[in-house]
Formats: C-alpha cells, structure tokens, sequence
C-alpha cells in the first residue's frame, strides 16, 4: 500500500524555522518527483515545491523561494522540506505528495500527477 | 488571486447533474492538461480526474471530465450526498513554472 507520511509541523515565531519530514513507504520512491503543497486554515491549496527523482532538480513557488528548501534521501526513502525565514502567511497543513508521469497510447509524456497525498502536518507561524 | 477561476460554489438535488468550470490561459490550461482533486473536510485531497478526462481506479463513472481550449470542466451526474466535498482544478504553467490550483468549488447537495 503507498503511503506518505508527513511529520516535523508545530508552531514556530515569526523569522524561525522548521524542517518538514515525508516518510514514504508501498512504492520504489526513488522513481517518482516529489512534492509539497499547502493549504492554509479554510484556505484553497497551493503548490510550494518539487524535487526530481534523484535530487538533482528542484522548483519552487514564488512565494517560499529563497527561504524554503526541498531535498530528499532515497536511501531512507524520506523527503524533506526546510522552511526558514517563517511568516505567519506560511501558517498551513503541508502536504507531501507523490507525482506520477503519465503517457499517451504512442508513449508521449503528457506530464505529471498528484496522485497520492498524506494527511498533511501543520505548521503555525505565530508569537 | 489563483491564475485559474472556478466558482465558489454549486448545488443540486439528489439525481440531478452538476457542472464546475476552470478557466486559465494560454500558459495552462491552454498548453497542459488538467487535473481535478477532490476533498473531504478535514481530510487530504485526492485524485478525482488526470490529463482532462481520465478516471483513476475506484473513481465512480458518474464522474467526468472535458477540456476545451484555456477552460475546462468537472461533471457529476445522477449527484449523491456523498458527492458532496469541494473541487479543485490544477494544471502545470509554463509562464510560471508551477503547478497552479484553481480556489475551489464547493459543492452542496440540497
């Protein structure tokens, strides 16, 4: 069974940091792109970062550019997300989510897909 | 402000056929394919609709999807109680070089 487990939230002050954990377990993780997405309270949800299969590539939204970093280790199997220089606009539930390409009949990669989601670990960005 | 627009919200009764809209632009919809997420309240999204029309397994048929130049659409017919949740279009922008949601629709069943 695939599973992604995320964990590293709690409430941290204005300029602080955290480091988000993803524990993924069911499928051959490194073969598989990486993400983060977040939704914050009674919000809509947001793509924040991606990390290639191997680590070597990573892209980020706008908004946490410069201060957040993803990366992973295949041979734990987990993904990380660093989130320094928070601001209480990052306060969200943080979601790690597994991409999965996707083909046409001729074999011609048509993109990607978010198609398994953890339940999301919160992080609160409050004094 | 989300690049792709969906209404807040739509309704119907039991059995009847509802429709949610995504409208983007050229970057998006109108170079990707679209993909449409489902959510329970306080739960995880999950994977409703990929590339425009597709249905993963375990994604009853009463659900559908289309794509027609920047906009595309969720339909759900023969509506359930259980269908009840709120829906989010994505698709990946090449201007911005992100993956983009819409902001949602909720959907009610009156």
């Amino acid at each position: 069974e695939v599973q992604v487990v995320e964990s590293g939230g709690g409430l941290v002050q204005p300029g602080g940091s955290l480091r988000l954990s993803c524990a993924a377990s069911g499928f051959t993780f490194s073969s598989h792109w990486m993400h983060w997405v977040r939704q914050a309270p009674g919000k809509g949800l947001v793509w924040v970062s991606r990390i290639n299969s191997d680590g070597s590539s990573t892209t980020y939204a706008d908004s946490v550019k410069g201060r957040f970093t993803i990366s992973r280790d295949n041979a734990r199997n987990t993904l990380y997300l660093q989130l320094i220089g928070l601001r209480a606009e990052d306060t969200a539930v943080y979601y790690c989510v597994r991409g999965s390409s996707y083909y046409d009949s001729t074999g011609f990669y048509l993109g990607e897909v978010f198609d398994y989601w953890g339940q999301g670990t919160l992080v609160t960005v409050s004094s | 402000q989300s690049v792709l627009t969906q209404p807040p919200s739509a309704s119907g009764t039991p059995g009847q056929r509802v429709t949610i809209s995504c409208s983007g632009g050229s970057s998006n919809i109108g170079s990707n394919t679209v993909h449409w997420y489902h959510q329970l309240p306080g739960t995880a999204p999950k994977l409703f609709i990929y590339s425009n029309d597709q249905r993963p397994s375990g994604v009853p048929d009463r659900f559908s999807g289309s794509k027609s130049g920047t906009s595309a659409s969720l339909a759900i017919s023969g509506l359930q109680s259980e269908d009840e949740a709120d829906y989010y279009c994505a698709a990946w922008d090449d201007s911005l070089s992100a993956y983009v949601f819409g902001p949602g629709t909720k959907v009610t069943v009156l």
